[in-house]
């Protein structure tokens, strides 16, 4: 089964301080692909990365990074100094690769609210 | 840049009603599909369509529910008689590649069903 874990519902966190949004996911197949989508208070879906699962390199985009890590099956993406507009929804997904289902399969999301 | 783009932004509607959610994705996308978000819920996938068909559909999709191509630009979602359990946010998506390429999402339709 195609599963993705996203353990914290809700986080909160002062203006500039680093934050960490974890995602678990559960797949049986070795070619996949995992993204993380950001959805701020107006509602739409923001693509942010999508990374394969042969690329373990960590990523990193202005504040965003992300670390991927096939042994704990897990794909987390860190904040560093957060800002109130990061405030939003992230939502982690898996796509499996190979025609079996066509589709994003989404984590539950996490809710970050930066404060100033 | 490109963008999908969706209307209405906002439907009302009663229940046992009739609607239909148009899409237009991004112009040289091949794969289309939708995806609902009940509020404060997670994003659920509805269906795929490739290559002017169904590809996969989900539980929720059934028969109430049918997707059409009409023409080379739109991409449209109806709901045959509503229920109020289909309120929810309803996303179109695009893809050019596969169905693991990057899916760029529209704004979303709301749907009220009363």
């Amino acid at each position: 089964a195609q599963k993705v874990t996203q353990a914290q519902t809700e986080i909160s966190v002062v203006e500039k301080e680093d934050v960490t949004l974890d995602c678990v996911y559960e797949t049986r197949d070795t070619t996949y692909y995992l993204f993380w989508y950001k959805q701020p208070p107006s509602g739409e879906l923001v693509f942010l990365i999508r990374r394969n699962s042969f690329d373990e390199q960590n990523e990193i985009s202005g504040r965003y990074s992300w670390n991927f890590q096939k042994s704990t099956s897990s794909f987390n993406f860190t904040i560093t100094a957060s800002q109130v507009v990061d405030s939003a929804v992230y939502f982690c997904a898996l796509a499996n690769y190979g025609g079996a289902t066509n589709k994003l399969i989404f984590g539950t999301g996490t809710l970050l609210a930066v404060q100033p | 840049e490109p963008e999908v783009t969706q209307t209405p932004s906002h439907q009302v509607t009663q229940m046992g009603q009739e609607v239909i959610l148009r899409c237009v994705p991004i112009s040289n996308h091949l794969y289309f599909y939708w995806y609902r978000q009940i509020l404060g819920q997670k994003v659920e996938f509805l269906v795929s369509f490739y290559n002017n068909e169904i590809s996969e559909k989900s539980e929720i999709f059934d028969d109430q529910f049918s997707v059409e191509r009409p023409d080379g630009s739109n991409f449209t979602l109806k709901i045959r008689s509503t229920k109020l359990e289909d309120s929810a946010m309803y996303f179109c998506a695009s893809s050019e590649a596969d169905f693991t390429d990057t899916q760029y999402f529209g704004p979303g339709t709301r749907l009220t069903v009363l």
